[in-house]
Parts: C-alpha cells; structure tokens; sequence
C-alpha cells in the first residue's frame, strides 16, 4: 500500500488564488521530504527540499515566496502555491526517504494536478 | 552538459520484442542508480536500482559502466503492460537534492 499520502489529486482554481498541498508519510518518519514539479513530457524537477522543524532548502530559480513549504512534523509536509497563474498550471509530486527495514528507497506521494484557469 | 542524459525516445517496439535504453550521467563520483518506471500522471515507482556487477530481475537488466558513465535497462520479451515512460536516476554525492532524474524515455509496446 501507499506509504506517502498527497492530496488533493487534482485541483481547478481561478488565477490569483492560492492552493494548497500535502503530503504525508503513513507509516514512517520522514525529516526530509521533497517537491517536485513535472511539465509535459518533461522529467521531474526538484523544486525545494522540505526539513522538519526548519526552513526550505529552494532549488535555483524556485520563488520561495510563491512556493511556501512548511514541514511542521515528522509526517506532515505541505506546498502552498500562492496567487497561482496559468503558468504554474504543472504536476506537482513529493516524495520522502524512508530508512530502516525499507532501506534508503524514495517514495512519492500519487501527485497533485494543477491547473490554474 | 545535462547531469543525466537519456535517449529521447520514444520507443514503439512490438510486442515480444527486446529494447534496451541508455543513460549518461556527468558526476563522476554518483554512487546511487536507479530504473523507475513512470505511467501517465502518476508518481513515478522504482523499477530496480543498478548495481556495479549488473543485475537482473525477471524480464528486466541493468548495468552500469562506470568508466564510460553510463547505465543502461534492457527488457526482453516486452509486453503491453512495460508501456510507460522510464526515468533513470542518479544519486549526486555531497548534494542534499538527493536524487537526480533525468528526462525520460517512452515506451510504447504495441499489439
């Protein structure tokens, strides 16, 4: 079964309004966890790394002020897109690292579908 | 250079057919690699990791080349179901970014 949870799945908002999504990890902690956002037919790009109990880590050329991560638990992530536009209309996926019995594999949350109108 | 490189694609291959991809990353120093397979608007789900001696699981093989940098996945007698898109990923040593994708490549396995 799914071990990281994402939702909403899919969301349809008006421009300028904000959307927000999470992301949690069911069975297992997870101090780090990752943002990515995927055109089409492109591959996945890191947008941010989120940390427990701290600030993001943003990748070159992410807005961390459009992009708000909050990390506020060791199973809780959460992205907000803030004043969306058309253009940040994209596949938004996280993931988190899981350890012990897993091993060091990378899971993903089933990915949220934005699309800004 | 892009840190990781695959073959463009896409691949429309019969069924039953053996295809292989390639991929080429620039860090010398990478440690981790892996095969995962992506579906349309789905998160993308580790097919198998790449270890240094080559390894297989059923229909599927991996290996890796480290002197020329380069992974590969071949899969024999292909089937309906191995259509997807296959991303090749690349840990980069010393990065909190963890892991590192690359573009993809498109299977299309036809009847």
């Amino acid at each position: 079964g799914a071990v990281v949870s994402q939702h909403p799945s899919r969301v349809i908002c008006k421009s300028g309004t904000s959307v927000k999504i999470e992301c949690r990890s069911l069975d297992f902690q997870a101090t780090t966890m990752f943002w990515y956002r995927q055109f089409p037919k492109q591959s996945l790009m890191l947008m941010a790394t989120s940390n427990e109990g701290s600030k993001a880590t943003y990748e070159q050329g992410v807005e961390k002020d459009k992009f708000l991560i909050n990390h506020a638990s060791l199973t809780l992530s959460t992205l907000t897109v803030t004043s969306a536009h058309p253009e940040d209309s994209s596949f938004y996926i996280c993931s988190a690292r899981a350890g012990g019995a897993r091993g060091e594999k990378l899971f993903f949350g089933s990915g949220t579908q934005l699309s800004v109108l | 250079r892009k840190e990781v490189e695959q073959d463009p694609g896409p691949f429309n291959v019969p069924e039953g057919a053996t295809v292989a991809f390639n991929c080429t990353y620039s860090n010398s120093a990478s440690q981790s690699f892996f095969w995962y397979r992506q579906d349309c608007r789905k998160e993308p789900k580790l097919l198998m990791s790449v270890y240094s001696s080559g390894n297989e699981d059923g229909r599927f093989t991996a290996q890796l080349n480290r002197a020329s940098q380069y992974i590969s996945l071949l899969i024999r007698d292909s089937k309906l179901s191995d259509s997807a898109t296959y991303l090749c990923v690349v840990n980069m040593p010393g990065s909190a970014r963890q892991l590192t994708f690359g573009s993809g490549t498109q299977l299309t396995v036809l009847p």
